[in-house]
């Protein structure tokens, strides 16, 4: 089974809409992390968490929340979803070490927005 | 200017090629560095960090220019499997803790 899990793995939503994107993860990590990559544009970080009380937003937090429901569930919703909200969504896991670690990526969610 | 660039290439290599990828960085103060891999519409996965003296992972070596910021990924002898885009990912800011810049990726392609 994989470590890091996303659900849905694609959904076509229209203008509007709220949509929540799931992810779990069976590596007993404390930090959670949830990016969009278009192309061009690489990866970018929407949201992150370090423990299950603590959110810090990312570059592009703007039309996005996000939701740490226990150390191994990290949530992101899209309130009203538009257009150029269509990418492809990771999320991704690491553990504390000190020092920057290797960050675990779930399979990506392929969101469209008509 | 960009905080991690990379040149997009594609790089059209034959098998058995040796290739190099550059990436440089903007900050001076960055503590770690990493290369990725990405197969097509797949999750990034992390091929190796990169430490000051340089590492060597089978046909993969990394070197790291802290006076220049870049930083640099060889793979020797490549394989039609080397195929997929190698992301340069940095900590930019130390006081950030975790948080990972990624630059936009060079695509390698290997033909037989």
């Amino acid at each position: 089974d994989a470590d890091v899990t996303q659900t849905p793995r694609n959904r076509i939503t229209k203008t509007g809409k709220r949509i929540m994107l799931e992810c779990s993860q069976t590596k007993g990590h404390d930090r959670m992390y949830w990016y969009r990559q278009d192309p061009g544009l690489g990866l970018r970080l929407i949201y992150y968490s370090f423990d299950v009380k603590d959110i810090n937003k990312g570059e592009i937090s703007d039309g996005y929340s996000v939701s740490r429901q226990a150390q191994a569930k990290f949530s992101l919703s899209l309130e009203s979803a538009i257009p150029n909200q269509t990418a492809l969504y990771f999320c991704a896991t690491s553990a504390y070490r000190g020092r920057p670690s290797k960050q675990y990526f779930g399979p990506g969610t392929r969101l469209t927005v008509t | 200017r960009k905080e991690v660039e990379q040149d997009p290439g594609p790089f059209n290599v034959p098998e058995g090629a040796t290739v190099a990828f550059n990436c440089t960085y903007s900050n001076s103060a960055s503590q770690s560095f990493f290369w990725y891999r990405q197969d097509c519409r797949k999750e990034p996965k992390l091929l190796m960090s990169v430490y000051s003296s340089g590492n060597e992972d089978g046909r993969f070596t990394a070197q790291l220019n802290r006076a220049s910021q870049y930083i640099s990924l060889l793979i020797r002898d490549s394989k039609l499997s080397d195929s997929a885009t190698y992301l340069c990912v940095v900590n930019i800011d130390a006081s950030s803790g975790d948080k990972l810049t990624f630059g936009t990726g060079t695509r390698l392609a290997v033909r037989p």
